[in-house]
């Protein structure tokens, strides 16, 4: 069964840094790009970036770059997503989303369950 | 960047009800364009892939149609389980990116 399983919910406050995790499951996971995908308190989904397991690279949306680091650890089948100095307007439920497609741009056809973050002083 | 803008940002209807949600993108993207249901909580979930294509499990009630820059979703007979926010998205290039979503309420 392909699953992504989030690292829990965080509560940070604003100039700390973070880094939250996604670990696949049950498929190959340095096959199919991975996503991250940003949904602030009852807005829509903006989708951040993607990274590719099984050489890194990577790609980030022009809203993200720069404030965000994507990465990934594929001895352990797992993606990060990190802030080297959060604000208050990084408050968000995060999720990561695979690919169904290997090694192509394509839908995402599974979803991790999500990683709300908090930043408040 | 391609700009995905979707219509209505709320739609308020009746079960039985036929519903349609339009995205237009900012250039042609066909046939590279997918429809997402979200419910409140929960990460969205894929309805339709390639325009038109129904994702396996999926109810028959969900059709997507369309080319180029113009694309639609209808829901052919409201359902109780399909309230929710939906979206569309393209995966023709970098940025991929979503429509801002069509809520879908009770009337």
């Amino acid at each position: 069964e392909v699953q992504l399983v989030q690292s829990g919910a965080e509560v940070k406050k604003p100039g700390e840094s973070l880094k939250i995790s996604c670990k696949g499951s049950g498929y190959s996971f340095t096959s199919y790009w991975i996503a991250w995908v940003r949904q602030m308190p009852g807005k829509g989904l903006e989708w951040m970036g993607i990274i590719s397991p099984g050489d890194s690279d990577t790609r980030y949306s022009p809203s993200f770059q720069g404030h965000v680091t994507i990465s990934v650890d594929k001895s352990i089948n797992t993606a990060y997503l990190q802030w080297s100095s959060l604000e208050a307007s990084d408050t968000a439920m995060f999720y990561c989303a695979k690919f169904r497609s290997p090694g192509t741009l394509s839908v995402f056809d599974f979803w991790g369950q999500g990683t709300l973050v908090t930043v408040s002083s | 960047d391609i700009q995905m803008t979707q219509s209505p940002a709320t739609l308020s209807a009746s079960i039985g009800d036929r519903v349609t949600i339009t995205c237009r993108a900012s250039q042609d993207i066909s046939p590279w364009l997918a429809w997402y249901q979200q419910k409140p909580g929960k990460a969205p979930n894929l309805l339709i892939y390639r325009a038109s294509s129904l994702e396996i499990g999926v109810p028959s009630r969900f059709s997507g149609s369309g080319s180029g820059t113009e694309f639609t979703l209808t829901i052919s007979s409201l359902q109780p389980d399909d309230f929710a926010t939906y979206y569309c998205q393209h995966y023709n290039s970098h940025p991929l990116t979503f429509g801002g979503g069509t809520k879908v309420e009770i009337k």
